[in-house]
């Protein structure tokens, strides 16, 4: 079974900085999911990456495959990133898809 | 493109009564989801639809929850009668061809069991 721990757990940081979130794997993966979830429930699939790098706007996402590493980054972060950011793996064992426990962000203005 | 649609939004149901929740998947997704998220939690599977037909069920505890996907389009997903530790926020999510496709959430349904 796969282990997917996420760190920090929380993290507060001011308007403009630069976020990193990081993501740990236990059992080699498929694919990688970064997910945002807002207050109230939904959640927003940000990035499926099983190599290498994406970007998309002011978002980054790597992974290491060697490592079982995978970060989030978030340039110029503003007060509307403030969310809780899920990593989510396939692979290891298991057919589904195995959730950290996520990365509450908050960013203050 | 039109999101996975949920309903409803909330629901307050006293324990040991039913209730069921709805979800419409993106046009063309033939892979159905339905997860429950636990407060402070990572999203857990319930079960997942290929079309009308179920590849994973194996976390959903079927002696109180149901699930069908008859026409392999819309779902609903049915709990009774209902337990306080079933209130979770209950998400759906489609994608276009399994894990390996990305995946689109619902805003999912708020149930508190009282």
């Amino acid at each position: 079974k796969n282990e997917v721990e996420q760190s920090p757990q929380n993290l507060t940081a001011q308007e403009g900085e630069f976020i990193t979130i990081n993501c740990s794997y236990s059992v080699g993966i498929s694919a990688l999911h970064w997910l945002q979830q807002h207050p109230g429930g939904g959640i927003v699939s940000l990035f499926m990456l099983s190599s290498g790098k994406k970007k998309h706007g002011r978002l980054i996402a790597t992974i290491n495959i060697q490592e079982k590493h995978s970060s989030l980054h978030i340039t110029a972060s503003h007060p509307r990133d403030s969310a809780v950011y899920i990593c989510a793996v396939r692979g290891g064992g298991a057919d589904g898809l195995t959730f950290g426990k996520g990365t509450h962000l908050i960013i203050q203005p | 493109e039109a999101g996975v649609a949920q309903s409803p939004r909330y629901k307050i149901i006293e324990k040991r009564q039913s209730v069921a929740f709805w979800c419409n998947p993106i046009s063309g997704h033939a892979t159905l989801y339905w997860y429950q998220q636990i407060l402070g939690q990572g999203p857990k599977l319930l079960i997942q639809f290929q079309n009308n037909g179920v590849v994973d069920d194996s976390q959903l505890p079927k002696d109180r929850f149901s699930a069908e996907r008859l026409k392999g389009v819309d779902s609903t997903l049915k709990i009774q009668p209902a337990k306080l530790e079933d209130s979770a926020v209950y998400l759906c999510a489609s994608s276009l061809r399994g894990w390996n496709s990305p995946l689109h959430f619902g805003n999912g349904t708020r149930l508190t069991v009282t």
